[in-house]
């Protein structure tokens, strides 16, 4: 079964800094996905990542996939604080039907003044 | 509607009792998930149907867990002999990828289940 890990799980980072969150995966999966949820809210979808090397960017994030070393991050550069939410990636696992997303445990993010 | 819709928002039960949980999917998405998530953790994958049949439920904890999707678009979680254990937030997310592996998934607002 495929096991999601995200470090760290808690993050408190200052405006205006720059910070990477890793997520590393177990076994093989051929995409990775990246979700925002705010709280007691559901899961927003930031990027999917198709193969290996992708990089995508949305305004201050920017996630990175390198299949090999079975990692993904999300790179937040100039934090701003409505980017404060939990992060939370997801790789397919190699169930019966292929299509299961296994996530992480989320990282929590507080962007402080 | 233009998102996935799921009702109740929030179920408070007692122990015991059958629960059953509503999910609408995004029109025209062939493929519907059920995910539970408890607190501080992230969603768990609970069953997966491609059209009317589940193609995939080995998520499910246990033989009270049961989950229709007859037409192919609206969805049933259903919960017997509710136990406290089974509290969490139960999300649904569907997709549309014509034969091809999963795409994006989108995700419903979840429905809050508190077993007393």
């Amino acid at each position: 079964e495929l096991k999601v890990e995200q470090n760290p799980l808690f993050l408190s980072m200052q405006e205006g800094k720059n910070y990477t969150i890793y997520c590393n995966y177990s076994t093989t999966s051929d995409r990775l996905y990246w979700y925002r949820q705010d709280p007691g809210k559901s899961l927003e979808s930031l990027f999917v990542l198709l193969s290996n090397g992708a990089v995508k960017q949305e305004g201050r994030l920017m996630a990175s996939l390198d299949t090999k070393a079975r990692l993904s991050t999300l790179h937040i550069t100039a934090a701003v604080h409505d980017l404060s939410a939990t992060y939370f990636c997801a790789g397919i696992s190699n169930s019966n039907s292929g299509y299961a997303l296994n996530f992480g445990k989320g990282t929590s993010l507080l962007v402080t003044p | 509607g233009a998102g996935v819709s799921q009702t109740p928002s929030n179920k408070v039960t007692e122990k015991g009792k059958y629960v059953e949980l509503r999910c609408d999917p995004i029109s025209g998405h062939t493929a519907l998930y059920w995910y539970r998530q408890s607190l501080g953790q992230g969603p768990e994958f609970l069953i997966y149907f491609q059209g009317t049949g589940a193609a995939d439920d080995s998520g499910l904890p246990n033989d009270r867990f049961f989950a229709v999707r007859p037409e192919g678009s609206v969805s049933t979680l259903k919960i017997q002999r509710t136990e406290r254990g089974d509290s969490a937030v139960y999300l649904c997310a569907s997709s549309f990828y014509p034969g091809g592996r999963a795409g994006e998934l989108f995700f419903g607002e979840g429905s809050r289940l508190t077993v007393l």
